[in-house]
């Protein structure tokens, strides 16, 4: 799989949008870009995921770029409750394979 | 619906000893997944079932970790003479199983293993 790379941490005041970027300039072009999170003491929860296009569900907005070589997570209206690690991870759709988690960005919601 | 889910949430166990986690997926996955997380470390992948098979065992730490999965749903790892470097969050996950297509995994919230 592609590698990914994401700043370890961030902050975000609570209500603003909390934008997290992930470098994937290896990414080939049958790699689905996933994003999960995981909140202390908790297991990771997906998020979203895409292939070429932006892609928008109730919990956040996946920005890609035309080349495919960086993303943008967007949590439009953060709120104390998202503070958490993010995953970005790129993955061949092959059957069944598992999900390689880097270390991710800790993003903290500041109220 | 109804998530994964996880037993114990937390057990403490005596080195040597040996120790079963379960996992139940979400009714209707085919695919299930077990990864470990040591304390402050990332997601480290240990085995995956395809139904009731294991195609991939590649990231079993050592031969006292085994797993099987019954009726292609609860899966049981198990750890055999427990040692201190076995501590770790277990986590289970699973997925629907189709050939091409995104596979988002759901996972469970974890069992907290603690050898003493």
């Amino acid at each position: 799989d592609a590698k990914t790379t994401q700043p370890p941490s961030m902050d975000c005041a609570e209500g603003r949008a909390a934008n997290l970027p992930c470098n994937h300039s290896t990414i080939s072009g049958n790699e689905y870009v996933y994003w999960y999170r995981q909140i202390h003491s908790q297991g990771p929860q997906y998020i979203i995921h895409g292939l070429k296009n932006n892609e928008t569900n109730e919990m956040a907005s996946l920005i890609i770029t035309e080349d495919r070589k960086s993303s943008t997570l967007i949590l439009p209206h953060a709120t104390l409750r998202d503070t958490a690690v993010y995953y970005c991870i790129v993955r061949v759709e092959n059957y069944g394979q598992n999900f390689v988690f880097g270390p991710g960005t800790r993003l903290s919601v500041l109220p | 619906g109804a998530g994964v889910s996880q037993s114990p949430s937390n057990k403490v166990t005596e080195k040597g000893k040996d120790v079963e986690l379960r996992c139940d997926p979400i009714s209707g996955h085919t695919a299930l997944y077990w990864y470990r997380q040591s304390l402050g470390q990332g997601l480290e992948f240990l085995i995956y079932f395809q139904g009731n098979s294991a195609p991939d065992k590649s990231g079993l730490p050592s031969d006292r970790f085994s797993a099987e999965r019954t009726g292609g749903s609860v899966s049981t790892l198990t750890i055999q003479r427990t040692q201190q470097e076995d501590s770790a969050v277990y986590l289970c996950a699973s997925s629907f199983l189709w050939v091409g297509g995104a596979h988002e995994q759901y996972f469970g919230p974890g069992t907290r293993l603690t050898v003493t």
